[in-house]
């Protein structure tokens, strides 16, 4: 079973800021949260991963309680190019067996 | 180039037949991973080597699956008497080996096994 719980599908529109939530109630101390981004007939790519707080790189924010029991990927002004599928993740960051659910189906239209 | 490479990308075989799916992950990487992936479904865990060795195989589904990585850079994940159900994408990622919480994985296009 999967470790996280995400909407399955989303809708957007061009230049719409999106925010995917991802619950993860039974994530440990050395867990990290990771998420990758998966178009048709590719492999996944990793977007971001954090621990706490707020992270921010050239594509997206993420956004972690205190708690930790929550993360919220961020896309700012998205385009049709980011329709895809969105996977969020958590581990102890080393990679081993990790678990993937079924991501959110994020559909960006014009 | 400079990614990891699957071949073939598209490969159509017989049930019962042997197949055998190649990664080259990027120069350098010690860590290799197998995943597989069906329809509608996140990739889910085949097996992992460090360096030469398998690390860990627990996810590999039964006898009939194997993987290889004999000089610690290409894999071939080998797959016998293949059934229907072993119809998949299967995928191969790569990482450094580094410190925990640098995680990123690098994935290849994937290779699609189609067993009429």
């Amino acid at each position: 079973l999967a470790k996280t719980t995400q909407p399955i599908s989303m809708d957007s529109y061009e230049g719409q800021e999106v925010n995917i939530t991802c619950s993860h109630n039974n994530i440990a101390t050395n867990d990290y949260i990771t998420w990758y981004q998966q178009f048709p007939s590719q492999g996944p790519r990793f977007i971001i991963q954090g621990y706490k707080t707020k992270v921010t790189n050239e594509v997206a924010s993420l956004f972690i309680p205190a708690d930790r029991k929550s993360s919220t990927l961020s896309l700012p002004r998205v385009s049709l190019s980011d329709t895809a599928v969105y996977y969020c993740l958590v581990d102890a960051g080393n990679n081993r067996k990790l678990i993937w659910g079924l991501g959110t189906s994020l559909a960006v239209n014009p | 180039g400079a990614g990891v490479s699957q071949t073939p990308s598209n490969k159509v075989t017989e049930k019962g037949k042997y197949v055998e799916l190649r990664c080259d992950p990027i120069s350098g990487h010690t860590a290799l991973y197998w995943y597989r992936q069906s329809l509608g479904q996140g990739p889910e865990f085949l097996i992992y080597f460090q360096g030469t060795g398998a690390a860990d195989d627990s996810g590999l589904p039964n006898d009939r699956f194997f993987a290889v990585r004999p000089e610690g850079s290409v894999s071939t994940l080998k797959i016998q008497r293949t059934e229907r159900g072993d119809s998949a994408v299967y995928l191969c990622a790569s990482s450094p080996a580094g410190r925990r919480g640098t995680g990123e994985l690098f994935f290849g296009e994937g290779s699609r096994l189609t067993v009429l």
